[in-house]
C-alpha cells in the first residue's frame, strides 16, 4: 500500500531556509502535495506539484521532486515565525491522499 | 471564493450518541472528501463521492454513513459514537477526482 514518511521535527532561526523532505512509494500519484496545520487550525494546501514536474516555484516556496527515488522536498526561503507550524507531505492518486506523519517546525528567534 | 465549509466546527457528544456533520464543497467541485485525523495524527481518508455516487472507501467504520446531495453538499452521519471517535473531522473538495484537494477548518467532536 502507499506510504509516506517525513522526519518528524526540524528547527531553523528566524531569516534561514527550512527544508522539509518527505519519501513516498507509490510511483503512480499524480500530484503531490505540501500543506501547512497550524495548532487547532484546518489543512491550508501550501502548494502541490504535478508528477511529470521536477521543481516548481511559488513565492518563498520552492518544491523538488525526484521522481526516481520518490523523494519529495519543500524549501522555505526566509522564514519567518509565522511559519511555526505542522508540515505535512501527501501523495495523491485513486481519489484520495495519503499523509505522511507531519514536520513539525519551529522558528526560533 | 468562498472556501469549502464545515458545519458545525465544534460538537460534543456523549457516547452511543449520534452526529451529522456537513460539508459546502467550492463552488463548481463536484468531488468531496471525508478524513479523520486524531489527536498527533495524520488525516487519515474515509469516503469519497463524486458527482454524488461514492467513489472510494477508506478506513471508514460500518457506523459511519456518507451521502453527497443534487447540490453537491455532503453529510457524514455517525452513529453508536464511541470515545475514540473524538478526533476533528476534515472535508476537502476538488474539481473531479484527480485535481488538488482544498480542504475546510473542519470539525472537532468530542466524544464525552
Amino acid at each position: 500500500g502507499e506510504d509516506v514518511e517525513q522526519s518528524l521535527f526540524l528547527s531553523v532561526r528566524e531569516g534561514d531556509s527550512s527544508v522539509i523532505n518527505c519519501t513516498y512509494t507509490d510511483s503512480s500519484s499524480t500530484y503531490l502535495y505540501w500543506y501547512k496545520q497550524e495548532p487547532g487550525a484546518g489543512l491550508q494546501l501550501l502548494t502541490y506539484i504535478f508528477s511529470n514536474m521536477d521543481m516548481k516555484q511559488d513565492q518563498r516556496l520552492t518544491v523538488l521532486l525526484n521522481k526516481k527515488d520518490k523523494h519529495l522536498s519543500l524549501r522555505i526561503a526566509d522564514t519567518q515565525t509565522g511559519d511555526s507550524a505542522i508540515y505535512f507531505c501527501a501523495e495523491g492518486s485513486a481519489r484520495q491522499l495519503t499523509f505522511g506523519s507531519g514536520t513539525q517546525l519551529t522558528v526560533l528567534p | 471564493a468562498a472556501g469549502v465549509i464545515q458545519s458545525p466546527r465544534h460538537l460534543i457528544k456523549e457516547k452511543r450518541e449520534t452526529a451529522t456533520l456537513k460539508c459546502y464543497p467550492i463552488s463548481r467541485h463536484d468531488t468531496v472528501y471525508w478524513y479523520q485525523q486524531g489527536p498527533g495524527q495524520d488525516p487519515q481518508f474515509l469516503i469519497s463521492f463524486y458527482e454524488k455516487m461514492q467513489s472510494d472507501k477508506g478506513s471508514i467504520p460500518d457506523r459511519f454513513s456518507a451521502q453527497q446531495f443534487s447540490d453537491y453538499h455532503s453529510e457524514l452521519n455517525m452513529s453508536s459514537l464511541e470515545l475514540g471517535d473524538s478526533a476533528l473531522y476534515f472535508c476537502a473538495s476538488s474539481l473531479g477526482g484527480d485535481q488538488p484537494q482544498h480542504f475546510g477548518d473542519g470539525t472537532r467532536l468530542s466524544i464525552l
